[in-house]
């Protein structure tokens, strides 16, 4: 399976300080997207990766992607109470597979 | 644009009931997904359509699950009879095959 593994699966941190999320998969893929998903709410996509690219920035949010090891993490820079959500990788094959998501808490 | 519209956004029923979940795609969006999301499972991709056609309904679990896509506008996902393992949050997605995809609010079904 293409399913990417998210990990931790939960963490706590207090406002401000960084938050990093790993994930990894088992086999090739196009490309690796980073969704959000708050609390009864659909998912939102935050940034797309493609296989040939290492790294990548959108706003607090940087992405890294390494192909050699499968895996792929997001870091999101002096995070704030509303970073409060799930975010889950999506691998890119054949279709877009989602992990299991890493529940993040912002404390203020 | 409204972004992708699913209703109900809740569904209570009794087990054996039949139900119909509705999706509105994002106009000129050609591709179109059902997922559903589980504590247990996580998020699943039941089946999917380009321009209105099955292409893979690999993860449909059962002939309980069925999926229409009448029109480049309208899907439905229909669970007849539905079942307490069933008990999910049903969402829709739709794209123009640039890998990002824009998923709907969701449906939470309960059957109970």
């Amino acid at each position: 399976s293409q399913q990417g593994e998210e990990d931790p699966q939960a963490l706590s941190i207090q406002e401000g300080e960084n938050a990093t999320m790993n994930c990894s998969y088992k086999t090739s893929i196009n490309n690796l997207q980073w969704y959000r998903q708050n609390s009864g709410r659909g998912l939102v996509h935050l940034i797309l990766i493609r296989s040939n690219e290492r790294e990548k920035h959108s706003g607090r949010l940087r992405v890294t992607l390494d192909t050699s090891k499968k895996s792929s993490s997001l870091l999101i820079t002096a995070s704030r109470a509303a970073d409060t959500a799930s975010y889950f990788c999506a691998i890119e094959g054949n279709m877009l597979t989602f992990g299991g998501g890493t529940r993040l808490m912002v404390k203020p | 644009d409204a972004g992708v519209i699913q209703s109900p956004r809740h569904e209570v029923t009794e087990m054996g009931q039949e139900v119909t979940l509705r999706c509105k795609p994002i106009s000129g969006h050609d591709y179109l997904f059902w997922y559903r999301q589980t504590m247990m499972r996580g998020l699943e991709l039941l089946i999917y359509f380009n321009n209105n056609v099955p292409i893979d309904d690999s993860g449909m679990p059962e002939d309980r699950f069925s999926a229409k896509m009448p029109n480049a506008s309208f899907s439905t996902l229909k669970i007849q009879p539905s079942e307490p393992r069933d008990s999910a949050v049903y969402f829709c997605a739709s794209n123009i095959n640039t890998g990002e995809l824009f998923f709907g609010e969701g449906s939470r079904l309960t059957v109970l």
